[in-house]
């Protein structure tokens, strides 16, 4: 089925640890999108995409790492893993940007101890 | 740069009344506006858009919500809910030719349908 795919779906991980959190979809879309959900806070842009090879910061992008080598994934990297990351993460793709809709994934819940 | 604001934080109401969930923006340029809804333990999915024309849109499970350019607001409602309205909805906004890429999330509304 086409859509947005995230794994792990949860994941715990202790401080200091590298982590990666995959993001595949099968539209073809062109933009992907990285979100963090807090309570209080809404959804936070950590970084954004516009096509393979072409990724950019958001509003909270610091300890974080993306790369995009090939249109369908788009991985999350938690370089070092601090407390403050322990976040619910949402992966979203869209057709052309600001003003075609999200499509999100199911998001990964991850707890750093 | 711009921003969303939602007022309400939670928003209990009986089964079959009306809702109102309001939202309002910031922005020095036009935008394009949406509301998504999101179920427990889902991610979120888009109710309506607005990014031309009428100001009154339509979306998904009988919501609406009109533009007021004037006040920056786009308020969804709803004239009748359900039980299974019971989710969280944000609203959210990204502004044409700048910051394109970009879309701005407000903090999101708990509704509580209650029986």
């Amino acid at each position: 089925d086409a859509g947005i795919t995230q794994s792990p779906r949860y994941k715990i991980t202790e401080t200091g640890r590298q982590v990666t959190l995959m993001c595949h979809q099968t539209w073809s879309h062109s933009y992907m999108f990285w979100y963090r959900q807090d309570l209080g806070h809404g959804l936070r842009l950590i970084y954004y995409s516009a096509a393979a090879d072409i990724t950019d910061k958001g509003e909270v992008p610091d300890g974080y790492v993306v790369s995009r080598s090939k249109t369908e994934n788009f991985p999350l990297t938690l370089e070092s893993a601090t407390r403050s990351q322990t976040s619910v993460y949402f992966c979203a793709s869209s057709l052309t940007g600001g003003n075609s809709p999200l499509h999100f994934g199911n998001g990964t819940r991850l707890t750093v101890t | 740069a711009q921003s969303v604001t939602q007022l309400d934080s939670q928003v209990p109401v009986f089964e079959e009344a009306p809702v109102e969930l309001r939202c309002n923006y910031s922005s020095s340029v036009s935008v394009y506006l949406f509301w998504y809804v999101q179920y427990p333990n889902q991610g979120l999915q888009l109710l309506l858009k607005y990014l031309s024309g009428s100001t009154l849109v339509k979306g998904i499970n009988g919501f609406e919500a009109e533009f007021n350019k004037s006040q920056t607001s786009f308020h969804l409602r709803k004239p009748s809910v359900h039980i299974s309205d019971t989710a969280e909805y944000f609203c959210a906004v990204s502004e044409e030719k700048t910051s394109y890429d970009k879309v701005i999330f407000g903090p999101g509304t708990s509704l509580s349908v209650i029986p």
